[in-house]
């Protein structure tokens, strides 16, 4: 079967840096994703990752290693708004979103 | 990137009834699916919709019950049927627009009573 592997809470303090982990094993894989979902709200596209590696987006980054099934958020300077769940996602040979079922964010000021 | 009006953002409905959610999108996109989001736990696919074609139904969800159209390349609709109380739930629409990233309404938060 398909499935995404990530933490279901993790917390960290205001200002601090934090590590999403995601692991997964899909049929087939076009590139790793990560998704950002504030209470009462949509998920809004954070980034994604096709190649191996650390792509930079201002204070995200997320790093992919295909060989390894493995891939990672990383927040820094936290801020309280960034308080939300986190979701990996693996687009599959169907083109179809197979997705994490959620990382809690808990930020503590 | 694309901006998605989905609408209504809330309802509440008896049981036996049927709600119809819109979906309007600010571009032409490839692909169109439907969602459904229990509160704090993730995303389940209901269907892909199709224009112009059939939507594809995920295991557990079927036609009759979830009605899809797409009859264009901006616009698609999901009815939620005869719905009962095990139906509310929040039901998002997303689309696609590059092989990777994928951009969603609002939601519509629907209690059945």
């Amino acid at each position: 079967g398909q499935s995404l592997e990530q933490p279901s809470e993790v917390t960290a303090v205001e200002g601090a840096i934090v590590q999403i982990n995601c692991t997964y094993q899909t049929s087939g894989f076009y590139g790793l994703s990560w998704y950002q979902q504030h209470d009462g709200g949509a998920p809004t596209f954070l980034s994604y990752n096709a190649l191996d590696g650390l792509e930079e987006t201002g204070r995200f980054s997320s790093f992919l290693s295909r060989s390894d099934s493995y891939g990672y958020l990383l927040l820094q300077e936290l801020q309280m708004k960034d308080s939300a769940s986190y979701f990996c996602a693996v687009r599959d040979s169907n083109y179809q979103l197979i997705w994490g079922a959620g990382t809690k964010l808990i930020i503590k000021p | 990137s694309a901006v998605i009006s989905q609408k209504p953002s809330r309802d509440i409905c008896q049981r036996g009834t049927s709600l119809t959610i819109q979906c309007q999108v600010d571009s032409q996109v490839t692909m169109m699916f439907w969602y459904r989001q229990q509160p704090g736990q993730s995303l389940t696919l209901i269907a892909t919709a199709n224009q112009g074609s059939e939507a594809t139904y995920e295991s557990g969800f079927v036609i009759d019950k979830f009605p899809i159209s797409r009859p264009n390349l901006t616009f698609s609709t999901l009815t939620v049927s005869n719905m009962s109380p095990e139906d509310s739930s929040i039901y998002l629409c997303s689309a696609q627009t590059g092989l990777l990233d994928a951009f969603f309404g609002q939601g519509t938060r629907l209690t059945v009573v």
